[in-house]
């Protein structure tokens, strides 16, 4: 089994909202990603944990909060969110560091 | 740092024609390759992956790829193409070892139109 799975699917958000993205596997990983893609562009590195660390952080501005509760979750809290965040931010699992990475569907964002 | 090019932006080929989808990369030291495909409305699936051993290998839907070290390249190649493999093509490169083991490094992508 290679599924990640996140929720919502389509998360539309005002300005000054506070929402949550989710992501969950079950693949025993203990490195997980969140990425944002914008269309037609390949995905962006913005997190990393490892071994529920958070070990990666691509200076992603700080209206971005992740969190990493246990092994198999990951959540990407959203505040004062731009119109310019709008992506569809996915969500990876690997094994570890240099392992494939395995992604999800992702959560399309729309800020309006 | 880094860097993955793809040489083709769109690729336009009729059902049984052969593929073949470029990938460079710059990096250093040892690498990790992959290819990625994203297929309408889809997520990103692995399509195959390279860490050692035979420079060719083998994934999923007929797919091949070759690395070849003293090019940098990792090409994507399949003998006859379908129109369901109509998507996104994706080069990825990662470091061996390291903190930046972690740092997976896609290409801009190759956008494949299988016609029928």
């Amino acid at each position: 089994d290679t599924e990640v799975t996140q929720t919502p699917k389509h998360l539309v958000m005002g300005m000054t909202n506070k929402k949550s993205l989710k992501c969950e596997q079950h693949m025993g990983h203990r490195a997980m990603y969140w990425y944002k893609q914008k269309a037609k562009k390949p995905p962006e590195l913005m997190f990393v944990y490892s071994y529920e660390k958070l070990s990666i952080n691509e200076s992603v501005p700080s209206r971005f909060s992740p969190e990493c509760p246990n092994s198999s979750l990951l959540n990407l809290h959203l505040h004062a969110l731009q119109p310019e965040d709008s992506a569809l931010y996915l969500c990876a699992s690997s094994q570890e560091g240099g392992s494939a990475q395995y992604f999800g569907p992702g959560t399309r964002l729309t800020v309006l | 740092a880094q860097s993955v090019s793809q040489h083709n932006h769109h690729v336009i080929l009729s059902e049984a024609a052969s593929l073949e989808l470029g990938c460079n990369y710059s990096y250093g030291g040892t690498v990790n390759l992959f290819w990625y495909v994203q297929y309408p409305g889809q997520h990103l699936q692995l399509l195959l992956k390279y860490f050692s051993g035979d420079p060719l290998v083998k994934g999923i839907k007929g797919f091949e790829a070759e690395f070849i070290k003293s090019k940098f390249s990792f090409n994507l190649r399949k003998p006859s193409v379908q129109w369901s493999d109509t998507a996104e093509y994706f080069c990825a490169v990662m470091p061996y070892s390291g903190a930046g083991s972690y740092q997976l490094t896609f290409g801009k992508g190759t956008k494949l139109s299988v016609i029928p």
